[in-house]
């Protein structure tokens, strides 16, 4: 695609139920990293998969949080028994291998009540 | 963690003025770059400097480091309403994996027509 794309745009959840989030990366993009922002705040790096594995997966804030990218393209970040203070947009980026120039996503925003 | 800050945090000016925005930084680095960010959700990439480069031009920006007092700076010269966003530097760790960018917090500018 043109773009990366994530899905869906905005996701309302009620606490404690599992979510899936998804991201299409640009076409050709080996690279792939999930990042989530709060309010006010800067994105705070999740996850970065090379092809089908994650590098570096040293965000992840703890075991309730889990990302899968089983074909090397498509991604899915799964949120297990959400909590209101898992509320923020999550923001999903690729690139070529060996560049550091990321593509972001419009993200999704995730709200837990 | 967040890696540094930006300052200001805020800043206002008119159109045709400069804008100077600046962020500091924590370890070594290989690269530092610049987003931008509008409406709180997709980043757009805007330029990348590299740990030995201590000046780079891109267009009506041009971002400046130095690696001794771990900071950079971006100028946007001739500001327009349009460049109305928030600013973003993000590093990545010496040593650290390639999608591990630390962000900081943002400078959010205005630019009044």
């Amino acid at each position: 695609g043109a773009g990366v794309s994530q899905t869906p745009s905005n996701k309302v959840t009620e606490k404690g139920k599992y979510v899936e989030l998804r991201c299409d990366p640009i076409s050709g993009h080996t690279a792939l990293y999930w990042y989530r922002q709060s309010l006010g705040q800067g994105p705070e790096f999740l996850i970065y998969f090379q092809g089908t594995g994650a590098a570096d997966d040293s965000g992840l804030p703890n075991d309730r949080f889990f990302a899968v990218r089983p074909e090397g393209s498509v991604s899915t970040l799964k949120i297990q028994r959400t909590e209101r203070g898992d509320s923020a947009v999550y923001l999903c980026a690729s690139s070529f291998t060996g560049s550091t120039e990321a593509f972001f996503g419009q993200g999704t925003r995730l709200t837990v009540v | 963690s967040q890696q540094g800050e930006e300052d200001p945090q805020a800043l206002s000016i008119q159109e045709g003025e400069n804008a100077t925005m600046n962020c500091s930084y924590k370890t070594s680095i290989n690269n530092l770059q610049w987003y931008r960010q509008n409406s709180g959700r997709g980043l757009v990439h805007l330029i990348l400097i590299r740990s030995n480069e201590r000046e780079k031009h891109s267009g009506r920006l041009r971002v400046t480091l130095d690696t001794s007092k771990k900071s950079s700076s971006l100028l946007i010269t001739a500001s327009r309403a349009a460049d109305t966003a928030s600013y973003f530097c993000a590093t990545d760790k010496y040593g650290g994996s390639q999608g591990n960018l630390i962000f900081g917090k943002g400078t959010k500018l205005s630019v009044k027509p």
